[in-house]
């Protein structure tokens, strides 16, 4: 168990670039989560995965920001068109079936800067 | 609306000293709680996690918590902090297999 991993940990980008980002879960994990974070703030929820299906999509989550879960394992979440309110810490969480299906495992995290 | 409260921004305490860390919660059904820590650059450690019975829950690092259904709170406590404790801690709730929903944390200073 290598625990969630997050690629790229860090991306600057300029502004109306699109970027994407790469979440791996823990193996076996069949729940994937992104939150967002900003500083000074909690994580706050983007959307999430059961499996390949993504079941539920914040509000945050406006038109230009899309995740996928092709396969069921890893995610990825792209931003198109960032914007310099974007900046901020993108966190993934998994979690799994069975007696610790509440608990969120999360990643380091990538964060991202737009100029 | 379902939130969470942590009145304490920023708390220093000196090495030694015991700790509280406040936790109030707003949900319409029972809860599942928690509470992570974050280190400076990090993603997020999970201490502990209440989700019934035992109203006193003991985590990781000599952390705990209690619950109190009647005051709606789920406060962290430790009886000597260490230096490696200073970090930002988050409370957050859920309901079960859902998005956790956090409070903007506490930051914690540790004074030697």
């Amino acid at each position: 168990d290598t625990g969630v991993s997050q690629d790229p940990r860090h991306k600057i980008t300029k502004r109306g670039q699109n970027v994407t980002f790469r979440c791996d879960p823990i193996s076996e994990h069949n729940r994937l989560y992104w939150y967002r974070q900003t500083l000074g703030q909690g994580p706050e929820f983007l959307t999430y995965f059961q499996n390949e299906a993504q079941l539920e999509k914040s509000r945050l989550l406006s038109d230009r920001f899309s995740a996928e879960r092709p396969k069921g394992s890893f995610s990825t979440l792209e931003i198109q068109r960032t914007e310099q309110g974007d900046s901020a810490m993108y966190l993934c969480a998994s979690s799994g079936p069975g007696l610790f299906a509440n608990e969120q495992f999360f990643g380091p995290g990538t964060r991202l800067t737009v100029l | 609306a379902q939130s969470v409260t942590q009145p304490d921004i920023h708390i220093t305490v000196s090495e030694g000293a015991s700790l509280e860390l406040r936790c109030n919660y707003s949900y319409g059904a029972t809860p599942y709680l928690f509470w992570y820590v974050q280190s400076p650059g990090q993603g997020l450690q999970l201490l502990l996690k209440y989700f019934s019975g035992d109203t006193l829950v003991q985590g990781i690092k000599g952390f705990e918590a209690e619950f109190k259904r009647s005051q709606s709170s789920f406060n962290l406590r430790k009886p000597s902090v260490h230096w490696s404790d200073a970090a930002e801690y988050f409370c957050a709730v859920t309901r079960s297999q859902g998005n956790l929903i956090f409070g903007k944390g506490t930051k914690l200073s540790v004074k030697p």
